[in-house]
């Protein structure tokens, strides 16, 4: 199976922050990675899909890139409902495996 | 709106057996492939397995901690899709999603818990 190496496990931020996160797949995945939000109690939200192609709906702050091992999902200027976890998952091979999940914290 | 339901979680004791539904609609479910996710606390999220639609075969695939002992299947009339669990052992309890082809849009999920 394809590890999927997600960092920071965890950051404090605070409003207006930019904020970087990235996934560091086992081997080649091309741009066969997908980025969740999941606020408490709810399902993960799609943000980015390709790596880097944002979901209808989703705000302009958040930005995908990346491709073959290395992909990062950045917030240019986080809000308040962005306080949440993040998990990228990567679908090129079976099965499809998720990052460890990066909880972004209100410092 | 693509909406998905899911139901039929609970508790059950190890070695039991439990059927989970989820309802869809908003889209073409025959078209669609679908799947199943679990989320744990101390394993994050982890791919159960999909179905293909029909018109692509139809064939379903599992991720190796279930192979053997869970099956999923679809009845495209009632746009359900459902998931047999069976032989369930305690790394089992999870909460339960099911999720459309590429895991674009998931549902609420529903709580497996295996305990005696």
């Amino acid at each position: 199976d394809i590890q999927m190496t997600q960092s920071p496990s965890s950051l404090s931020a605070s409003v207006g922050d930019r904020v970087t996160i990235t996934c560091r797949a086992s081997q080649g995945i091309g741009n066969d990675l997908g980025w969740y939000q999941q606020k408490p109690g709810k399902a993960p939200k799609r943000l980015v899909a390709a790596a880097s192609s944002l979901e209808s709906g989703v705000p302009s702050r958040f930005s995908g890139s990346g491709s073959w091992r290395e992909f990062t999902l950045t917030i240019t200027s986080l809000q308040p409902e962005d306080f949440a976890t993040y998990y990228c998952l990567q679908h090129n091979s079976y099965p499809p495996t998720f990052g460890g999940g990066t909880k972004v914290e209100i410092k | 709106e693509v909406q998905l339901v899911e139901s039929g979680g609970g508790l059950v004791k190890p070695g039991g057996s439990l059927r989970l539904s989820c309802a869809a609609s908003g889209f073409t479910f025959r078209d669609a492939h679908m799947a199943w996710v679990r989320q744990t606390p101390g394993k994050g999220l982890e791919w159960v397995g999909h179905i293909k639609s029909r018109p692509d075969g139809g064939t379903a695939d599992y991720g190796s901690p279930v192979k053997g002992r869970f099956i999923i299947s679809r009845d495209d009339s009632k746009d359900t899709l459902y998931l047999q669990m069976s032989s369930l052992k305690t790394d089992d309890t999870a909460l339960y999603y099911c999720a459309t082809s590429g895991l674009s849009t998931w549902g609420q999920g529903t709580l497996v818990t295996v305990s005696s």
